[in-house]
């Protein structure tokens, strides 16, 4: 299983643009990246996922460098309700999920 | 349309005590998945099923058990409680998309305490 390393916490000016990086280096080459968020102590939501490309919906733009070993995750205006721990976690086929400590993003005023 | 929905909310056992989490989801996901979150902690994987019938061990299967009889429920067992069970315990389900992708939808959580 693919480990990733994400910085434990970030700051973001409300209405700004928050990068969130992951380091996943040792990602397989079927494996899919994803992104999910935990606000409060709430079930994990999912944000948005890649394999190879750059992909964006109407949540975040993901960013996958060419050789696959890192992402960003981007909120291009980040709100206050923003605010929570993203998680990204590659996975393959039996879309098992194995989370790392994630980053604690707090969106200020 | 409930998506995944956990049993109980919040339950206090007695060190040695047993009990059952039940995950139920309406989606016809075929994957259903187990997982434990401790205080300031990520989530790590109890036990994960990839079909009706089928099981696997996740990170930390250890005094757990799990059935999947029914595709819509996935069963995690505790027979001999612990106080490092206590934890707040997720459950998810997904199907795999057609691109090979597979998302993972979450219910809500349980709150287990053992004292």
């Amino acid at each position: 299983d693919a480990k990733t390393t994400q910085p434990p916490s970030m700051d973001c000016a409300e209405g700004r643009a928050a990068n969130l990086p992951c380091n996943h280096s040792t990602i397989s080459g079927n494996e899919y990246v994803y992104w999910y968020r935990q606000i409060h102590s709430q079930g994990p939501q999912y944000i948005i996922h890649g394999l190879k490309n750059n992909e964006t919906n109407e949540m975040a733009s993901l960013i996958i460098t060419e050789d696959r070993k890192s992402s960003t995750l981007i909120l291009p205006h980040a709100t206050l309700r923003d605010t929570a721990v993203y998680y990204c976690a590659p996975s393959g086929n039996t879309g098992k999920l194995i989370f790392g400590q994630g980053t604690t993003l707090q969106v200020k005023p | 349309n409930a998506g995944v929905t956990q049993t109980p909310k919040f339950r206090v056992l007695k060190t040695g005590q047993s009990m059952t989490l039940l995950c139920a989801q309406d989606m016809n996901h075929e994957y259903m998945y187990w997982y434990r979150q401790d205080p300031g902690m990520g989530l790590r994987l109890i036990h994960y099923s990839v079909g009706e019938g089928t099981t696997a061990k996740g990170e930390v299967p250890d005094g757990y058990n799990v059935s999947r009889l029914k595709k819509q429920n996935f069963l995690l067992g505790l027979e001999s409680a612990a106080p490092s069970q206590t934890s707040v315990y997720f459950c998810a389900s997904s199907y795999r998309r057609k691109t090979g992708a597979n998302v993972l939808t979450f219910g809500a959580g349980s709150r287990l305490t053992v004292l």
